[in-house]
């Protein structure tokens, strides 16, 4: 069985800081891990995707991860926030080959302050 | 219309009303799964299916039904539901040849009086 810990519940931020959101798994086997993001009153979209190859994932809206599988991290990060990168971000892992079953962390608030 | 659609976006039931939800995917998939977000909880998958047949049930309460007519269409029957059912609950579907990635839809934000 997989389980995610999101380290964070609220991360508060100024516009243009960088920011990291931490993730940690644990499983017995491989796994994909993926950080989506929530707006107000919206479904989830995927920012980016780790399924094998380079460590480091880049995704949408000028997001990143690494994957450390020594550490079972797969922290999220931006060089520079913007206003409109307020929302709750989600890691999840899945199984190999099983990109619809996920499983997720509690969230992390990021909020984004002038 | 594109993606992953739900509706209604929002619905308010009683305890003892009858109502459904809609998902439809639009992304010529074969997976679709029923997750259940409630405040202060991690997001729980509820039910798969693969190709219209149901593969889990993660100790769903039976007052939550769901009905898979087609690979394109995902029904959720609600009856006899608690106040603490009220949720958002998303409706998501994937490949199965190349299961890499959820896509979500908008979700349906349940209350129950």
């Amino acid at each position: 069985a997989q389980s995610v810990t999101q380290l964070d519940s609220q991360v508060p931020v100024f516009e243009e800081a960088p920011v990291e959101l931490r993730c940690n798994y644990s499983s017995s086997v491989s796994v994909y891990l993926f950080w989506y993001v929530q707006y107000p009153n919206q479904g989830l979209q995927l920012l980016l995707k780790y399924l094998s190859g380079s460590t480091l994932v880049k995704g949408i809206n000028g997001f990143e991860a690494e994957f450390n599988k020594s550490q079972t991290s797969f922290h999220l990060r931006k060089p520079s926030v913007h206003i409109s990168d307020t929302a709750e971000y989600f890691c999840a892992v899945s199984e190999y080959n099983q990109g619809g079953k996920l499983i997720f962390g509690q969230g992390t608030e990021l909020s984004v302050k002038p | 219309e594109t993606g992953v659609t739900q509706t209604p976006r929002h619905l308010v039931m009683g305890m003892t009303n009858k109502k459904s939800l809609k998902c439809e995917q639009h992304l010529g998939h074969n997976a679709m799964y029923w997750y259940k977000q409630s405040a202060k909880k991690p997001l729980e998958l509820m039910f798969v299916y693969n190709f219209k047949e149901q593969t889990e049930n993660n100790s769903v309460p039976s007052r939550f039904s769901p009905e898979c007519p087609n690979s394109s269409h995902l029904f959720l029957h609600l009856h006899t539901l608690q106040p603490e059912d009220s949720a958002l609950y998303l409706c998501a579907s994937s490949s199965l040849v190349v299961n890499t990635e959820a896509f979500f839809g908008q979700g349906t934000r349940l209350t129950v009086v």
